[in-house]
């Protein structure tokens, strides 16, 4: 089975603190994304990577970046986190182009 | 331009009763479909998709889907819905080249004993 995991479950951090979210994925999968959650807007992409080293920005990539040093692991950082960025974050995976992507258990991010 | 629509924000049905959540997507070529199930404070979990070959697809925990070309459908079905069925729903077209999914905004399932 694939295996998606997220470094936190939950996380409380203060405005302007650095924050990192951690995903990694155990199937040697090429593409990773992350999305964020939120009540009324569903599912948006802020960042995906199709290789390590790449990135490419999503729907709503404002006030975030990622990292991609091994193929295993994907990295959402948040420089300097607002209150807006209060959300559920979610990590996925998939092994090529158009294929399903599969997502870990997500991490509910709360900035004070 | 790609979309997904799922009509059905809120759906209540009884224990035991067939269920059918639809969607409907725009996409120029043919379609990878899937469909999404969350249950609160979890991630999404794959329930089954569509690549080609045989319109019903089968997949985990009982439900199937059938992929509809002439309708721009692919409706969920389970015969018999359990309680543990309670969740949000999403659909999604996988968009070719990119790896990206669209998703709809989901449907949120209750189930009354």
């Amino acid at each position: 089975d694939v295996k998606v995991t997220q470094s936190s479950r939950y996380l409380v951090k203060r405005t302007g603190e650095k924050v990192f979210l951690e995903c990694v994925q155990d199937m040697d999968h090429e593409n990773m994304f992350w999305y964020r959650q939120d009540p009324g807007l569903g599912l948006r992409l802020i960042y995906f990577s199709y290789d390590v080293k790449m990135k490419e920005k999503g729907d709503i990539p404002e006030g975030y970046s990622v990292s991609r040093e091994k193929k295993e692991r994907f990295s959402l950082i948040l420089e300097s986190a607002s209150t807006n960025q209060t959300s559920m974050y979610l990590c996925a995976s998939s092994p090529r182009s158009g294929g399903a992507q599969y997502f870990g258990p997500g991490t509910r991010l709360t900035v004070l | 331009a790609q979309s997904v629509t799922q009509p059905d924000i809120h759906i209540t049905v009884s224990e035991g009763a067939s269920l059918e959540l639809r969607c409907n997507y725009s996409y120029g070529a043919t379609p990878y479909l899937f469909w999404y199930v969350q249950s609160p404070g979890q991630g999404l979990q794959l329930l089954l998709k569509y690549f080609s070959g045989d319109t019903l697809v089968q997949g985990i925990k009982g439900f199937e889907a059938e992929f509809k070309r002439s309708q721009s459908s692919f409706n969920l079905r389970k015969p018999s819905v359990h309680w543990s069925d309670a969740a949000e729903y999403f659909c999604a077209v996988g968009v070719l080249d990119t790896g990206k999914l669209i998703f709809g905004q989901g449907t949120t399932l209750q189930v009354k004993p």
